[in-house]
């Protein structure tokens, strides 16, 4: 238990629906991420979000969409994906500023789109 | 780019000490070395991390060598739940970009 909570665990869908990922940390940090994890390739950084502002967008397609209403949540809207957007997808969170940044990850929603 | 370069695998007998080995030739003087694991279809746990000075916690030690230019992780007596993949990882302090490589997959075995 890492104080990151993800859902769903597991997601199918079919090319033309939406759906939404959900991020919960109940770490008090500030900074929130989404992360890629497709087989057999290394975690990839999609979005983060600092101190509730987006910062970082690492060339992701508008099929994904981050939203961060406060510092505990994070959302990952989804639609019309593509059967190569299947994957892991992992949310972490960490401090701003302080002595410590490491992140701390959830357990991941495992996509599948078909 | 990971910009750190690590076994692709290892293998260790349980009960023993797992050294872990990661170059990282090309490190900045404000660069931290993180080590992080992964447990199958689980999210990366974060180990420990260093800068110049040896480190040791309730997991692992890492050890830095004076120049800077390579670390290794040592887990003290490893169990079968230490069966993962490990990644070293620079990273400067407060960045908030973690760039993770292929890793190392450690497997112990009993």
């Amino acid at each position: 238990e890492t104080g990151v909570t993800q859902t769903p665990r597991h997601l199918v869908m079919g090319m033309t629906n939406k759906k939404s990922l959900k991020c919960e940390q109940h770490l008090g940090h500030n900074a929130m991420y989404w992360y890629k994890q497709s087989a057999k390739k290394p975690l990839e950084l999609m979005f983060v979000y600092s101190l509730e502002e987006r910062v970082e967008n690492n060339s992701v397609p508008s099929r994904f969409s981050p939203e961060c209403p406060n510092s505990s949540h994070l959302f990952l809207h989804l639609h019309t994906l593509q059967p190569e957007d299947s994957a892991l997808y992992l949310c972490a969170s960490s401090q701003v500023y302080g002595a410590s940044y490491e992140q701390y990850f959830g357990p991941g929603t495992r996509l599948t789109v078909t | 780019d990971a910009k750190t370069t690590q076994p692709p695998s290892m293998d260790c007998a349980e009960g023993r000490a797992a050294n872990l080995p990661c170059n990282h030739s090309t490190i900045s003087g404000n660069e931290y070395v993180y080590w992080y694991r992964q447990i199958h279809s689980q999210g990366p746990q974060y180990i420990i991390h260093g800068l110049k000075n040896n480190e040791t916690n309730e997991m692992a030690s890492l050890i830095i060598t004076e120049d800077r230019k390579s670390s290794t992780l040592i887990l003290p007596h490893a169990t079968l739940r230490d069966t993962a993949v490990y990644y070293c990882i620079r990273q400067i302090q407060g960045a908030q970009k973690l760039v993770f490589g292929q890793g190392t997959r450690l497997t112990i075995n009993p």
